[in-house]
């Protein structure tokens, strides 16, 4: 079973465009986290929910959108694509938060390219 | 502000020892840890340092030394397999991961 899992892999589409990203974690994990990975590999944190709230808001362009319909469920909305916004993007889940000793378990990744 | 420092790249052949640094700077430090990403993968977690000293899994150990602000993964034996980017994050009151910049492990036959 996959502990936690995006969908899609890959994403490729034209700047301007809105499009979704959806993770899922079974996990029973009461955080979700997304991450940005660039061209560099530079890891970056960009928001977190605990128990559907949400905890941190990295200073992401309001064009980024997260949503946690449950504490199952952590996705991520973008609107109006720039080319800047090509990256791998990480899901993530820990049982408490992320400052503790508690191991963060990634989801597999979605690489989306914008053209 | 929070920042970690690691090398680069380093290089080993197999069955040799090789450590990667790290160095931080963060408030309300709780711990440092480690994570292992090959190419198109996903981050895994390798280990945790919440206190002073050595902490020892298998093939890989993790130092920390909280009044140097400073760190290292040692990984013995090693493999071709162990190629990969290797992360220090620390953990702190602010309730996020902070990463280093990631170090590129090749392991040479």
């Amino acid at each position: 079973d996959t502990a936690v899992s995006q969908t899609p892999k890959y994403l490729v589409t034209q700047m301007g465009n809105d499009k979704s990203i959806k993770c899922e974690q079974n996990l029973g994990h009461d955080t979700m986290y997304w991450y940005k990975q660039d061209s560099k590999k530079f890891l970056k944190i960009m928001f977190s929910y605990n128990n559907k709230e949400l905890i941190i808001n990295e200073t992401v362009p309001n064009r980024f959108s997260p949503k946690s319909p449950d504490k199952a469920h952590l996705n991520l909305h973008i609107n109006s694509l720039e080319l800047g916004d090509s990256a791998v993007y990480f899901c993530a889940s820990s049982p408490g938060l992320a400052g503790g000793p508690d191991t963060q378990y990634f989801g597999p990744g979605t690489r989306l390219t914008v053209l | 502000g929070q920042s970690l420092e690691q090398p680069s790249e380093v290089t080993a052949v197999e069955g040799a020892i090789v450590q990667i640094n790290c160095t931080y700077q963060t408030s309300g430090f709780y711990g440092l840890s480690w994570y292992q990403q090959h190419d198109g993968g996903a981050p895994t977690f390798l280990s945790y340092n919440a206190l002073d000293g050595l902490e020892e899994t298998g093939r890989f150990s993790s130092f920390l030394s909280r009044s140097d602000s400073y760190g290292y993964l040692l990984l013995q034996e090693l493999q071709m397999k162990d190629s990969a980017s290797y992360f220090c994050a620390t953990g702190s009151n602010t309730d996020k991961l902070i990463f280093g910049t990631g170090t590129r492990l090749q392991v040479f036959p």
